[in-house]
């Protein structure tokens, strides 16, 4: 069975490009998340879906992120325009329920801002 | 505010030598506190989920417990595949993300 998938390993842009990531979540899992670690800092939540609809964006740190699930399938999550301090790795997660807290992880997206 | 603290930031080991790492929590009624093991270049994996205080998991040379206030790692008898960063997390008020600790890296040398 496929893991969590996420493309690309790592993007390198200047500021004020957009980048944009993919994450194809497990089969079958209805939710899944996007998690981001800036050098030094801890893992955050960005944002979490249920199937197609956002359940929890409170992760998201401005509105120069954009994500999307269209059709319950596969992610994307839009830096536009990107800033310094969005260098970093953004992981991708899915689930079948909520409650057990067991996450299954893509490798991630490293995101360098030039 | 829901908090996660783990120590040490590091921890090198000889094969074989037991310890424990420690992952204290501030949150306003604990939803569960979860375990993951991350290596270089790789996503967390999951390792154990504690509901309750005084609830134990094992796993092989790992063994997870809860207190009411934090929880630890118990590594016995650890080998260098051991060798990762054990994140703790635990469930936000609304049950539906992860709140991250910054981890410990172990490192096992035979």
């Amino acid at each position: 069975e496929a893991g969590v998938t996420q493309f690309p390993s790592h993007s390198v842009i200047e500021k004020g490009q957009t980048v944009t990531l993919r994450c194809d979540p497990i089969s079958g899992h209805d939710n899944l998340y996007w998690y981001r670690r800036v050098m030094g800092k801890e893992i955050k939540f960005l944002l979490h879906f249920v199937k197609e609809s956002k359940q929890d964006e409170s992760g998201m740190p401005n509105n120069r992120f954009l994500a999307e699930r269209t059709g319950g399938t596969y992610s994307t999550l839009k830096v536009q325009p990107a800033e310094l301090e969005d260098s970093g790795v953004y992981f991708c997660a899915s689930s079948q329920g909520v409650a057990t807290g067991e996450l299954f992880f893509g490798e991630g997206s490293r995101l360098t801002v030039l | 505010e829901d908090q996660v603290t783990q120590s040490p930031e590091a921890l090198r080991l000889q094969e074989g030598e037991s310890s424990s790492l420690n992952c204290s929590y501030t949150v306003s009624g604990l939803r569960g506190l979860f375990w993951y093991r991350q290596d270089p270049g790789k996503g967390p994996e999951f390792l154990f989920t504690l509901y309750s205080a005084g609830e134990e998991k094992e796993k092989e040379r790992l063994k997870a417990t809860l207190t009411k206030k934090e929880s630890f790692l118990h590594i016995t008898a650890p080998k260098p595949e051991d060798s990762a960063t054990y994140l703790c997390a635990v469930h936000n008020q609304a049950g539906t993300a992860l709140i991250f600790g910054k981890g410990t890296t172990l490192s096992v040398s035979s």
